[in-house]
């Protein structure tokens, strides 16, 4: 079953601007992670938050968590042709050992 | 340092046959992770081992069969596919230096398989 849901579910901005996912999640949980995937690739592992952080930075990404609303937001500022790709939340359930992943977002770029 | 490796990356059954997605990874990582990603459900787990020698089912373990081999290696086997088994199926890995609830998913890039 979906734990974690992304909002929108596709997104497309210009070069420069900002670009803000959104994700939900349903039950407690120890962690909170975003991935990102490009055209016909793997995931790759952008950043992870616990539960008790609030925000968390790595270079042009910025997460926040809000587990008394259960959410998540990721905001890459000024954003690159390159950071063109789908997008996607994680969440390990408390008292589970299975991340499980939401259907993602996918961010289009224009140059 | 490759990461994680899939073979094949592609590959075409007809409904009934056999065949063994295998999993590589040089990262001396405990744990090892098969998902399958269809159009519009995202990723699900399919099996996973938490260490060596253990195994265990995720959420849609039907159909499938995984082996451990080793430390290195975990393999994921469709015994009689179906169509509904054609998918995107994506090994990963991870070293649960944080416990394991805590570390990041090493991905390969997926093999895509198609049954007719």
């Amino acid at each position: 079953s979906q734990q974690g849901e992304e909002d929108p579910q596709a997104l497309s901005i210009q070069e420069g601007e900002n670009a803000t996912m959104n994700c939900s999640y349903k039950t407690s949980i120890n962690n909170l992670q975003w991935y990102r995937q490009n055209s016909g690739r793997g995931l790759v592992h952008l950043i992870l938050i616990r539960s008790n952080e609030r925000e968390k930075h790595s270079g042009r990404l910025r997460v926040t968590l809000d587990t008394s609303k259960k959410s998540s937001s990721l905001l890459i500022t000024a954003s690159r042709a390159a950071d063109t790709a789908s997008y996607f939340c994680a969440t390990v359930p408390a008292g589970s050992y299975q991340l499980t992943f939401g259907k993602g977002t996918k961010l289009s770029v224009i140059p | 340092n490759a990461g994680v490796t899939q073979t094949p990356k592609f590959q075409v059954l007809k409904t009934g046959q056999s065949m063994t997605l295998q999993c590589a990874q040089d990262m001396n990582h405990n744990s090892m992770y098969w998902y399958r990603q269809d159009p519009g459900m995202g990723l699900r787990l399919i099996y996973y081992s938490a260490s060596e020698g253990t195994t265990d089912k995720g959420e849609v373990p039907n159909g499938y069969n995984v082996s451990r081999l080793n430390k290195r290696e975990f393999s994921l086997r469709l015994e009689s596919a179906a169509p509904s088994q054609t998918s995107v199926y994506f090994c990963a890995s991870s070293n649960p230096w944080a416990g394991v609830n805590n570390s990041p998913l090493h991905f390969g890039n997926g093999t895509r398989l198609t049954v007719t």
